[in-house]
């Protein structure tokens, strides 16, 4: 079964703080893996995204890495801010050529001053 | 939002009553899709279209359908609501089926 899982549920840093949000998949064939931020009562905005050969992308302050191996991807945000304040949504692609996307439940990230 | 309405924003309904949720872009993007988002679910694809009165069913379709009579518009029929379809719809765009989604600000409907 195609499943995305994504840890912690939640989490709360110190502003100005690095941390990690995980991402483990099942889905095969693997196409494409996408990390999404959603702001509350917002709609998610793509960050970034990784195909099978790629296992490092980066925009700004978040940094996501794919390990296909092993179907994990890590999303590393630097020298938190605030406004980083959100959901964060890790959604895999599958090869199949029908519009065949996977969404997992996403890391509630809370920056504290 | 990447040129993405949604209306209403949000609406209170009884159980029984059929609701329309309509999403516009102005984009010009082939691809339009709806989806559900609860607590403890990933988004769930409801229906998607990959052009005009072309259309094709996600994981939860029942209780459910859609229509698209021109590129920018995206309409999603609540026939009957229940209040298991109390939840936040959204509704995405791509360009290309296998693209980046960008996704409208959503709508909070409530069903009693």
């Amino acid at each position: 079964k195609n499943q995305v899982e994504q840890s912690p549920q939640s989490l709360i840093i110190l502003e100005g703080k690095n941390c990690t949000l995980q991402c483990n998949y099942t889905v095969s064939p693997f196409s494409n893996l996408r990390w999404y931020k959603q702001d509350t009562g917002r709609g998610p905005v793509s960050l970034t995204i990784m195909t099978f050969s790629e296992n490092t992308k980066s925009n700004g302050r978040y940094t996501a890495t794919l390990d296909a191996d092993t179907k994990q991807s890590s999303l590393h945000i630097t020298a938190s801010q605030l406004s980083d304040s959100a959901s964060y949504i890790c959604v895999v692609s599958e090869k199949t050529g029908a519009n065949n996307l996977f969404f997992g439940t996403g890391t509630r990230l809370t920056v504290i001053p | 939002d990447a040129g993405i309405t949604q209306s209403p924003r949000h609406k209170v309904t009884e159980t029984g009553t059929p609701v329309t949720l309509r999403c516009h872009q102005t984009e010009n993007h082939r691809y339009m899709y709806w989806y559900r988002q609860d607590p403890g679910h990933g988004l769930r694809l409801i229906h998607y279209s990959y052009g005009v009165k072309d259309t094709d069913k996600g994981e939860v379709s029942d209780g459910y359908s859609v229509s698209r009579s021109k590129t920018e518009d995206f309409l999603l029929t609540l026939e009957s609501a229940t209040s298991s379809q109390t939840s936040v719809y959204f509704c995405a765009i791509s360009e290309r089926e296998e693209e980046t989604q960008y996704f409208g600000p959503g709508t909070r409907l409530l069903v009693l």
